[in-house]
């Protein structure tokens, strides 16, 4: 069965630089989630998007934004990265309430 | 304020050992989720299960057993028999039907089996 891709894996940065991680849901999936796991630590909600709009707001930074596109997939933006910035970023898809998908994650080291 | 408690940073267990993991929940709503999530060292998160507000049946699958209990708000999980491959670390969750169904990961718990 098709799962939630994310891309990249791996990335690293240095500081100030911009990212953008990508998310493609599981076909048919309408509703994004895009969470954080600093070192650590438990993942932390950052933003969700239903049918392309953003529908719930977390923990996220004013320096990232995010947006869903007309494919459903999503990308993270990340401006001014920090070293605290680094972390592991998990995108979960669901087309229904409460049953999400995790992806494998993208890991950000930020230099 | 934490709405999940996993009270045990770290638990270690000799192989073949019972090990229950805690999970304490806080939540107005009357329609909640609670999940369980597996951690290895590689890093996804690998789901273990999905319990609703008004499902209190306690479950089993192969070796993990899940105890929820409302009255104590409790989502405690028990791997029998434990197993090397079972060290990772554990996540409970929660996911409230009025809060956009963003999910409340507890802090997690360490388990190593040692062989």
């Amino acid at each position: 069965a098709a799962g939630v891709i994310q891309s990249p894996r791996h990335l690293i940065k240095e500081k100030r630089e911009t990212a953008t991680l990508k998310c493609y849901p599981i076909p048919r999936h309408d509703t994004v989630y895009w969470y954080q796991q600093g070192p650590g630590q438990d993942p932390q909600f950052l933003i969700s998007f239903y049918e392309k709009m953003q529908s719930d707001k977390g923990s996220i930074p004013d320096r990232f934004s995010a947006q869903q596109f007309s494919d459903y997939h999503s990308e993270l933006n990340m401006s001014s990265l920090e070293l605290g910035d680094s972390a592991l970023y998990f995108c979960a898809s669901s087309t229904r309430v409460n049953e999400q998908f995790f992806g494998p994650g993208t890991r950000l080291t930020v230099l | 304020a934490q709405k999940v408690t996993q009270a045990q940073t770290e638990i270690s267990v000799v192989e073949k050992e019972d090990v229950t993991l805690d999970c304490v929940y806080e939540t107005r709503d009357t329609t909640y989720y609670l999940f369980w999530y597996k951690q290895p060292p590689s890093g996804e998160l690998v789901f273990l299960i999905r319990r609703n507000s008004f499902d209190e049946q306690n479950e089993i699958s192969g070796r993990y057993s899940w105890n929820f209990q409302k009255s104590t708000s409790s989502f405690n999980f028990t791997i029998t028999a434990s197993q090397v491959v079972d060290s990772a670390v554990y996540f409970c969750a929660l996911s409230e039907a009025n809060t956009g169904n963003q999910f409340y990961f507890g802090t997690g718990t360490s388990l190593t089996v040692i062989p």
